[in-house]
């Protein structure tokens, strides 16, 4: 049973790199066709998703975010990664990371990691 | 950036039935993509509760029941019980200029 697994840090100074990981275990990142997600939520309000890849590299992302994000996949290490610039305390939040497959549905997820944006 | 409209609320006593809306436009429900529904138990990560408009993945119980039409959709849970409490999400995929994959507002189950 595959499971997702967040990690990297909980506080992130304004204007610095924002950078979490995403570890899959109990399958391969390469088996299927599997997009993997991103995904955000600022306390006690919605789900914003934030961007996907696939195992061949190609990505999309929401345009609201466009221009500060990027997300990576490393195969050998069963992981995908996030990368958000600029931050500022809007950006504030639990980090998701989620497989979406048949249906363009998030089918699971990781637990979720709180990161803070503050000097 | 929610472009999914929901009910903040929606409340019922154990073991009535309670409805929960979504409504799109024609670029993402309208459009005929498929639309998912998530529960969210406080301090937890969202859980896929039907997928395809109404499947249910294997485990959840068929208390809850997803529809759809035209711009719309909606989730239906029957013999509501106290674990039940929770946020709902309706997702949908989207092919206008916003972002692929658009969620709902979100509303809150309270069983009363």
């Amino acid at each position: 049973q595959v499971q997702l697994q967040e990690s990297g840090p909980g506080l992130v100074k304004p204007s610095q790199t924002l950078s979490l990981t995403c570890t899959v275990s109990g399958g391969s990142i390469s088996s299927g066709s599997y997009y993997w997600s991103w995904i955000r939520q600022p306390a006690g309000k919605g789900l914003e998703w934030i961007g996907r890849i696939y195992t061949s590299g190609s990505t999309n992302y929401n345009p609201s975010l466009k221009s500060r994000v990027t997300i990576s996949v490393d195969t050998s290490k069963n992981q995908f990664s996030l990368k958000l610039s600029s931050v500022t305390a809007a950006d504030t939040a639990v980090y998701y990371c989620a497989s979406c497959g048949d249906y363009f549905a998030f089918d699971i997820w990781g637990q979720g990691t709180m990161v803070t944006v503050s000097s | 950036q929610s472009v999914l409209t929901q009910p903040p609320s929606v409340s019922g006593a154990p073991g009535q039935r309670v409805t929960i809306s979504c409504t799109g436009s024609s670029s993402n429900i309208g459009a005929g993509y498929d639309v998912h529904w998530y529960q969210q138990l406080p301090g937890t990560a969202p859980k896929l509760l039907i997928y395809g408009n109404s499947n249910r993945p294997s485990g959840v119980p068929d208390r809850f029941s997803g529809s759809k039409s035209g711009t719309s959709a909606s989730l239906a849970i029957s013999g509501l019980q106290a674990e039940d409490e929770a946020d709902y999400y309706c997702q949908s995929y989207d092919s206008s200029l916003s972002a692929l994959y658009v969620f709902g507002t979100g509303t809150k189950v309270t069983v009363l």
